[in-house]
């Protein structure tokens, strides 16, 4: 049982270029999440999946799509990278909505120059 | 909108002593409220959470309080350790069906030998 998994583990990006960071679980649970997490500023949302087949926008949405391509996996994609987009990206998935603990992948480090 | 302050952003004590980390949060609807501990370089692992129907948790030297009248939940960590040393996030729940957190900004915990 993997949980929560993630790659790349690392990326730098140029200014303007894209990329897809990946996420899976086999822990069969319905809800995904994706954060990303600056220091002093804590894991802020950037989007989520409540259910296979439904995303919405979380706190800080703009710059990011996502793809929930079946209920194992959460794809998120900058679409054209900014310095700003520095960051660690963490995804996440719970059992269910209604309030139970999330599993964290490892994290994704994201350097855009 | 929906928001999490936490209190101190950082936090040292020695070995044996108790560490209390502080929140307060906005949506009086939030009902689930976990605290996550993150070492450094990995992912953020659940230590306790507590519902909003329970006033008191406990599991070992950790405790949790929430006071849902005040919008105020407390982490109680006792007999401290230097494995202890870490950053520590407490969450609440974010509005609707959708098992959104709503994340603190973070204390980094250094527990000195």
């Amino acid at each position: 049982n993997a949980g929560v998994t993630q790659t790349p583990k690392f990326q730098v990006l140029k200014t303007g270029q894209s990329m897809t960071l990946q996420c899976a679980q086999d822990m069969n649970h319905n809800s995904m999440y994706w954060y990303r997490q600056d220091p002093g500023m804590g894991l802020r949302l950037i989007y989520y999946s409540a259910s296979e087949g439904t995303t919405d926008k979380g706190e800080v949405p703009n710059g990011y799509n996502v793809s929930r391509l079946n209920k194992r996996e959460f794809s998120l994609r900058l679409e054209s990278a900014a310095p700003s987009q520095t960051s660690v990206y963490f995804c996440a998935s719970v059992w269910d909505y209604r309030g139970y603990e999330q599993y964290f992948g490892p994290g994704t480090r994201l350097t855009v120059t | 909108g929906e928001n999490v302050e936490q209190h101190p952003s950082t936090l040292s004590v020695q070995e044996g002593d108790s560490a209390v980390i502080k929140c307060t949060y906005s949506d009086s609807a939030s009902n689930y409220f976990p605290w996550y501990k993150q070492e450094l370089g990995k992912r953020p692992q659940l230590i306790i959470d507590i519902r909003s129907n329970v006033g008191e948790k406990k599991d070992q030297r950790i405790a949790v309080t929430l006071n849902k009248t005040a919008k105020h939940f407390s982490l109680h960590i006792t007999e401290t350790q230097p494995e202890d040393s870490a950053v520590y996030f407490c969450a609440a729940s974010g509005s609707g069906n959708t098992g959104k957190l709503i994340f603190g900004q973070g204390t980094t915990l250094q527990v000195k030998p």
